[in-house]
């Protein structure tokens, strides 16, 4: 079974340039996840999807960040403009409504803002 | 005070050692625990549930003591490939995850 898909693995950007991560989660899975990992931290919720609705999206700044999973699959999370303090791993992670609370993980986006 | 708080370590033991982390957290109301293992570099992987009635992996173990608000990880025998970082993570409302402790096991 594949896992969950992330890309690009890698991006560096310059400040207030715009970014996209993209994210596939594992099939069946209605409950989709952005996190953001700071080095040295656990993953910090950034919003939560079940199905194309955003039932949580307390944490994600929304000045800047977007995240949008239009037709309840695949999901995509946009930073415009970039920040320095934008650098950290974006995770994603998605679990079935049977157990919601086992979350799989994504290898995530590397992000850089130079 | 943060939710959830670990030691950050690094824990440097040699192998076969036995080492416990513990995590301790502040809302009294949370339900669920687990424990994650992040490699470096890498995604967070659920290692196991913490149950009221504590549980067993093989060399793993963890407990849960409510009384005391903290979880705990034990892992026995260690080996160089249990080096990693263990996340500990708890259900407040989403799943909420502690700042990590590093284990290092040397030869």
């Amino acid at each position: 079974e594949a896992g969950v898909v992330q890309s690009p693995r890698y991006k560096i950007i310059e400040k207030k340039q715009p970014v996209a991560f993209w994210c596939n989660p594992i099939s069946g899975h209605n409950t989709l996840y952005w996190y953001r990992q700071n080095l040295g931290q656990g993953p910090e919720l950034l919003i939560r999807y079940e199905n194309e609705e955003a039932v949580d999206d307390s944490q994600l700044p929304k000045d800047r960040f977007s995240a949008e999973r239009l037709k309840g699959v695949d999901s995509t999370l946009k930073i415009q403009p970039a920040e320095l303090g934008d650098s950290a791993v974006y995770l994603c992670a998605s679990s079935s409504g049977t157990a919601r609370y086992e979350q799989y993980f994504g290898p995530g986006t590397r992000l850089t803002v130079t | 005070r943060k939710e959830v708080e670990q030691d950050p370590g690094p824990f440097n033991v040699p192998e076969g050692a036995t080492v416990a982390f513990n995590c301790t957290y502040s809302n009294s109301a949370s339900q669920s625990f687990f424990w994650y293992r992040q490699d470096c570099r890498k995604e967070p992987k659920l290692l196991m549930s913490v149950y009221s009635s504590g549980n067993e992996d093989g060399r793993f173990t963890a407990q849960l003591n409510r009384a005391s608000q903290y979880i705990s990880l034990l892992i026995r025998d260690s080996k160089l490939s249990d080096s990693a970082t263990y996340l500990c993570a708890l259900i407040g409302g989403k799943l909420i995850f502690g700042q990590g402790t590093e284990l290092s096991v040397k030869p």
